[in-house]
């Protein structure tokens, strides 16, 4: 009963590095989105995708790049972190259409990323 | 645009207080409403939704949310709290093709 599973769990970066967040579910979703956390700033929305192949802009994508690989994996990638994105992040989805007793966010456990 | 606002971004309860935490949001299309729960350490899970119907919402551990249209509000309530709701209270709004959170409220309850 895995649900949303991302990976790694931490990770340390240093500026200048690259690294790419994996995360899958097993729950055929059509949507899945990434969701970066702050003290104090809540969950602020990165990228999502609305449908396998398809991916748009959430609130504050400068500084990274999403894949949809298929529609289990959804990963996000830093080409060149910055201590600006060090953060929780944490990958979600959610099927059914919008008013349908599906259409319930499921969240994974989170990626505590530190860049120094 | 959909926006939610949480205006209580931190309360303190003694064990026994009954709680309500304010939820405000703006979007001019149906609404799917949400109240999440983050436990220290942990990953959000899901307290209670609201897509249509009944406006008086039950979740888990006790608690519930009235959607009241005209005010544009979802407020969470409980009763009576425990020290193990201390946790951080997000709102959130699902609209068209995505799901938008409030700033959220940490609740730390006294024994």
């Amino acid at each position: 009963n895995a649900g949303v599973t991302q990976t790694p769990k931490f990770q340390v970066l240093k500026t200048g590095q690259s690294m790419t967040l994996q995360c899958a579910q097993d729950m055929n979703h059509n949507s899945m989105y990434w969701y970066r956390q702050d003290p104090g700033m809540g969950l602020r929305l990165i990228y999502y995708s609305a449908s396998e192949g398809t991916t748009d802009k959430g609130e504050v994508p400068n500084g990274y790049n999403v894949s949809r690989l298929n529609k289990r994996e959804f990963s996000l990638r830093l080409e060149s972190a910055a201590p600006s994105q060090t953060s929780v992040y944490f990958c979600a989805s959610s099927g059914g259409a919008w008013g349908s007793s599906e259409n319930t966010i499921y969240f994974g456990e989170g990626s505590w990323l530190t860049v120094v | 645009a959909q926006s939610v606002s949480q205006h209580n971004h931190h309360v303190i309860l003694s064990e026994a207080a009954s709680l309500e935490l304010g939820c405000n949001y703006s979007y001019g299309g149906t609404v799917n409403l949400f109240w999440y729960v983050q436990y220290p350490g942990q990953h959000l899970q899901l307290l209670l939704k609201y897509f249509s119907g009944d406006p008086l919402v039950k979740g888990i551990k006790g608690f519930e949310a009235e959607f009241i249209k005209s005010k544009f509000s979802f407020n969470l309530r409980k009763p009576s709290v425990q020290w193990s709701d201390t946790a951080e209270y997000f709102c959130a709004l699902g609209g068209y093709q995505k799901v938008t959170f409030g700033t959220g409220t940490k609740l730390q309850v006294i024994p």
